[in-house]
């Protein structure tokens, strides 16, 4: 069984820059969600996608947007980079959006905004 | 918005110690779940508490979920080295379109001195 995979696993982007981030959710898993977590800090959700549908949102702007693909994978784009975008950010994988589903995170992906 | 405390925030304990973390809020969660989380990697699920007063215990870790289901605590009996990292705790709470979402604490950051 494969676990969830990100990519790229580091990224430099400069201020105003687009940004698009890569997850492969854990086989049998429909759901997926993104967080952002800045240093020191726990993760914040940023959204969820159930079956290609983006299925809740946390306090984040719009130019933070998303994709599921049929075979469950997702991205995340980030438009006019700023310098606060700066974090890791955690793709999690489940297999449904039961409270009780249990959320299988990725290794992140280290965004650095210059 | 809802919020989790975790307390403390920084906590360096030797070899053998006992050690309790706390999870409070003000909000009440359908349920609580613990993490670890190791430099450069994304967080691995402990333990999901679901019932209040609900107690479960993971070899030297004991978590227990309050009456109210607002607070949670995590304590670690005799502790070892390999138990040195990021604790976090997340409430999981109902967020409409059949959806949850879970709101992390900023996290406990746990060193064991050998």
């Amino acid at each position: 069984e494969t676990g969830v995979t990100q990519s790229p696993t580091h990224l430099i982007k400069t201020r105003g820059q687009q940004v698009t981030l890569r997850c492969s959710s854990q086989s049998g898993h429909n759901t997926v969600s993104w967080y952002q977590q800045a240093l020191g800090q726990g993760p914040q959700f940023i959204f969820q996608y159930y079956r290609e549908e983006e299925n809740g949102r946390g306090n984040f702007p719009p130019r933070f947007s998303g994709l599921q693909f049929p075979n469950y994978s997702s991205e995340l784009n980030v438009n006019a980079l700023e310098l606060d975008d700066s974090a890791l950010y955690l793709c999690a994988s489940s297999p449904g959006t039961s409270t009780y589903n249990e959320q299988f995170f990725g290794p992140g992906t280290r965004l650095t905004v210059l | 918005t809802q919020l989790l405390e975790q307390s403390p925030q920084f906590l360096s304990i030797q070899e053998g110690e006992n050690l309790t973390v706390y999870c409070n809020s003000s909000s009440v969660f359908s349920s609580l779940q613990w993490y670890r989380q190791e430099p450069g990697e994304g967080p691995v699920l402990l333990v999901t508490v679901v019932t209040g007063g609900e107690v479960k215990k993971l070899k030297r870790l004991t978590f227990q979920f309050g009456d109210a289901r607002k607070d949670s605590s995590l304590h670690i009996t005799a502790a070892q080295p390999g138990d040195t990292g990021l604790y976090l705790c997340a409430g999981a709470a109902y967020s409409g379109a059949g959806s949850y979402q879970l709101t992390f604490g900023k996290g406990t950051k746990l060193s064991v001195i050998p």
